[in-house]
């Protein structure tokens, strides 16, 4: 079984429209969960870290669930610039050298 | 935020030959450095994990001595892939820790493409 399982995508939705992806991990000693977000071909880029109790940052909001080891990013307004690919990050370990990948989650906005 | 630079790429080779890409980190000291290859449409894999001044730890399958890791300084780490074979051919990218930080900084990537 994979560290950190999302859904390919790839989700296709209108501009404006609000767009949730989810994110499971096995491991149930993870310690930190991020959102990145990956343009073709580019670096990945830390989109918003997740706590426990969610965060909000503008139009995203990450949520937690331990109890069932799951992630959720969830999108309002989708812009077009907000096409990419967006990976699940789980961090566990001794020193938190342990950094787990999603295979991402393709999300285009359409005009 | 932080800033990792990561040179070459992009780098075109013949096959059996080596190819040094460098990882830099310009505004902090880097303890801990990390190595990933991705291929098209596929998720980051973990390669290594180098620490300042101590031999590099290998994920499983990773073979060592192709991929030789250097970390001399708290601010450069360089993966050498030897004697290059297409199936080398790939995105590897860098990231770098800030101390005992938990977020992630990240290279630009080198694209490899192994003729």
């Amino acid at each position: 079984r994979k560290e950190v399982e999302q859904d390919p995508g790839p989700f296709n939705v209108p501009e404006g429209a609000t767009v949730a992806f989810n994110c499971t991990y096995s491991n149930s000693a993870s310690q930190s969960f991020f959102w990145y977000r990956q343009d073709c071909r580019k670096e990945p880029k830390l989109l918003m870290s997740v706590y426990s109790s969610g965060n909000e940052d503008g139009r995203f909001t990450a949520q937690l669930n331990r109890a069932s080891q799951y992630i959720s990013l969830l999108i309002r307004d989708s812009k077009l610039s907000d096409s990419a690919t967006y990976l699940c990050v789980v961090n566990y370990g001794y020193n938190f050298n342990k950094f787990y990948f999603g295979s991402g989650t393709k999300l285009n906005v359409k005009p | 935020g932080a800033v990792v630079s990561q040179h070459p790429s992009w780098v075109i080779c013949k096959s059996g030959t080596s190819v040094k890409i460098e990882c830099r980190s310009l505004d902090f000291q880097a303890t801990t450095m990390f190595w990933y290859r991705q291929f098209p449409k596929q998720s980051l894999m973990l390669m290594a994990t180098s620490n300042e001044g101590s031999k590099a730890t290998y994920e499983q399958g990773v073979e060592k001595d192709k991929f030789l890791i250097n970390h001399a300084s708290l601010t450069l780490s360089t993966l050498t892939v030897t004697s290059a074979h297409p199936e080398d051919s790939s995105f590897y990218i860098c990231s770098a820790r800030q101390g005992a930080g938990e977020k992630l900084f990240f290279g630009s990537g080198t694209q490899l493409s192994v003729l």
